[in-house]
């Protein structure tokens, strides 16, 4: 089955800094890269998702890369703000094949005022 | 956002005794999925249905059952509950009528004493 590792677990940055994280995956058959955001107490939301046809997708402060080569895929957050801190996952699975979503542990970020 | 409703969204019950988590959706989603979260794990896969009483098991699967009798309801039951089944529990759905985005419920807060 496909396995999802993401890195780092926790990431403290400044207000106005960008963060990234970064997921690998190894199920050369995913073709499917979404990143969700859990804020306490609630389940997770998807922010941005990237497909495997696609090098990179932005939405506004938030971007997705994707290295279907390297079978890695990392958010990027620019100009981070307080209400950013939550928890964030990434996940990858095959659409039109198993249709099972794995996803990485998370990470928390913090973005200190 | 998808019409996902878990019920009971708290409980707290004693070992030994059998539980059952109810996940309702209104989206006509084909598939269906039941996560656990847990500090350092992340979201694993409990079960999953991809179709009306069809299921099958995730990682995390020994000592949960489900059961899938209609599109809009799936069913996880904790056989005969044990403290490490402590946790917080996600329903999620998707399908490719919505993008294959991944939605999820609020979580099922479950405290086994």
């Amino acid at each position: 089955g496909e396995n999802v590792e993401q890195h780092p677990s926790t990431l403290s940055v400044q207000e106005g800094d960008s963060a990234v994280i970064k997921c690998t995956y190894s199920d050369s058959a995913s073709n499917y890269f979404p990143w969700y955001k859990q804020e306490l107490g609630k389940g997770p939301q998807l922010i941005i998702d990237i497909r495997s046809n696609v090098g990179e997708k932005k939405d506004q402060r938030i971007a997705v890369t994707l290295n279907k080569t390297a079978k890695h895929f990392s958010l990027h957050i620019t100009e981070t703000q307080p209400e950013d801190s939550a928890v964030y996952f990434c996940a990858a699975f095959e659409t039109g094949g198993s249709y099972i979503p794995t996803f990485g542990r998370g990470t928390s970020l913090i973005v200190h005022p | 956002d998808a019409g996902i409703t878990q019920s009971p969204r708290h409980k707290v019950t004693e070992t030994g005794t059998p539980v059952t988590l109810r996940c309702h959706q209104t989206e006509n989603h084909r598939y269906m999925y039941w996560y656990r979260q847990d500090p350092g794990h992340g979201l694993r896969l409990i079960h999953y249905s991809y179709g009306v009483k069809d299921t099958d098991k995730g990682e995390v699967s020994d000592g949960y059952s489900v059961s899938r009798s209609k599109t809009e309801d799936f069913l996880l039951t904790l056989e005969s509950a044990t403290s490490s089944q402590t946790s917080v529990y996600f329903c999620a759905t998707t399908d490719y009528t919505s993008g294959n985005t991944i939605y999820f419920g609020e979580g099922s807060w479950l405290t086994v004493v």
